[in-house]
């Protein structure tokens, strides 16, 4: 495609409830990001892969969140027994090679999640 | 560490007129700055970004950005904004080494009105 598409576009969900968040990057890019942005807040960084592996995971906070990118393309951030405090837009971000600054980060349009 | 400080939650400007949005950082090591605006519902776009060289950096939309290192401040500005410049806007940090993850501020909305 040709922009960082994410799906869904919003996501309404239970607390304990498991969930899934989708990123397909720009095609080619081998860096994709993850980030969090609660409201009136700036986006948060969560994982960094390069490629199939998470070459920097220090932002995700705690354990009940994972990301995967199975195929070094699309990437699914997973969030198991949600709650209250994950409510926030996932913004996902994908460069064409590396996280050096010098290789701009193009963004998708988010995922909203709202946990009841 | 790196941090950003947005010294403005929200900046409201009539039509045509000049505007500077504030932005400083910390950082123990050599910086790279960034400017982002995200529109409703959009991710963000990069307006500009500082690297190296020339202090004074041009950006897309008319923006321009210069850093000051003495200062350490990296403030956008643009001569004359359009009610279209309306959107929230992000300064960023990305400190020398490492895995150059971004620090984002907590943003300014810039509110232009006819």
């Amino acid at each position: 495609g040709a922009g960082v598409s994410q799906t869904p576009s919003n996501k309404v969900t239970e607390k304990g409830k498991y969930v899934e968040l989708r990123c397909d990057p720009i095609s080619g890019h081998t860096a994709l990001y993850w980030y969090r942005q609660s409201l009136g807040q700036g986006p948060e960084f969560l994982i960094y892969f390069q490629g199939t592996g998470a070459a920097d995971d220090s932002g995700l906070p705690n354990d009940r969140f994972f990301a995967v990118r199975p195929e070094g393309s699309v990437s699914t951030l997973k969030i198991q027994r949600t709650e209250r405090g994950d409510s926030a837009m996932y913004l996902c971000a994908s460069s064409f090679s590396g996280s050096h600054p010098y290789n701009e980060q193009f963004f998708g349009p988010g995922t909203r999640l709202t946990v009841l | 560490a790196q941090s950003v400080t947005q010294l403005d939650s929200q900046v409201p400007v009539f039509e045509e007129a000049p505007v500077e949005l504030r932005c400083n950082y910390s950082s123990s090591v050599s910086v790279y700055l960034f400017w982002y605006v995200q529109y409703p519902n959009q991710g963000l776009q990069l307006l500009l970004k500082y690297l190296s060289g020339s202090t004074l950096v041009k950006g897309i939309n008319g923006f321009e950005a210069e850093f000051n290192k003495s200062q350490t401040s990296f403030h956008l500005r643009k001569p004359s904004v359009h009610i279209s410049d309306t959107a929230e806007y992000f300064c960023a940090v990305v400190s020398s080494g490492g895995s150059y993850i971004p620090t984002f501020g907590r943003g300014t909305s810039l509110i232009v009105h006819p």
